[in-house]
């Protein structure tokens, strides 16, 4: 069974800061995607990472991709409180042709100015 | 493009009351739909994947019969909640792909959510 992790769960940082989420994944996929959600709203797609070594950035977010490590990490480059959400990250499964996803336990990033 | 339109928004109802849920791709086909639901502060658990014309395959622990799933169609699907209790109460989010984003690895185009509560 695909487990996925994420560190931290909730992260409070002040603007102008970097930091890095961790997404962690159990078996073998190389399709691995980030997703943000504001309150009580749906999911908004930022980055689809699809092979080893894949870094993928937009604005002050990059996002990269290591499957020896089944690990991705979600950097933020000094943070602006437009960036306060919940972040997840989500892992295809390949034995069910990559369709069905797994979602990490999300971090709810909050920015203070 | 890719538009997932998901009705109602939020919901409330009493004890023991059916909703049902509509989950609609207006500008593509979707071949596959997928249900999840998001209790609060939560992250997203699949609930059951349906492709078009075919039964739902639903994840461990959820009741098919409680949840009632129609892909009738290429652009709409259908997730009724039957005799929904308070526990049922839930944030529900549908997302759709189609053959040609399978291909392209694009993701999951989610819906809007719809917010259940069951009093």
């Amino acid at each position: 069974e695909l487990k996925v992790e994420q560190n931290p769960l909730f992260l409070s940082m002040q603007e102008g800061k970097n930091y890095t989420i961790y997404c962690n994944y159990s078996t073998t996929s190389d399709r691995l995607y980030w997703y943000r959600q504001d309150p009580g709203k749906s999911l908004e797609s930022l980055f689809v990472l699809l092979s080893n070594g894949a870094v993928k950035q937009e604005g002050r977010l990059m996002a990269s991709l290591d499957t020896k490590a089944r690990l991705s990490t979600l950097h933020i480059t000094a943070a602006v409180h437009d960036l306060s959400a919940t972040y997840f990250c989500a892992v295809a499964s390949p034995n069910f042709g990559n369709e069905k996803l797994t979602f990490g336990t999300g971090t709810r990033l909050t920015i203070i100015p | 493009g890719a538009v997932v339109s998901q009705h109602p928004s939020w919901v409330i109802c009493k004890s023991g009351t059916s909703v049902k849920i509509e989950c609609r791709s207006l500008d593509f086909q979707a071949t596959t739909m997928f249900w999840y639901r998001q209790f609060p502060k939560q992250s997203l658990m699949l609930m059951a994947t349906s492709n078009e014309g075919s039964k739902a395959t639903y994840e461990q622990g959820v009741e098919k019969d409680k949840f009632l799933i129609n892909h009738a169609s290429l652009t709409l699907s259908t997730l009724t909640v039957t005799s929904a209790h308070p526990e049922d109460s839930s944030f529900y989010i549908c997302s759709a792909t189609d053959r040609q984003g399978k291909a392209l690895v694009q993701p999951q185009h989610f819906g809007d959510g719809t917010r259940l509560s069951i009093l």
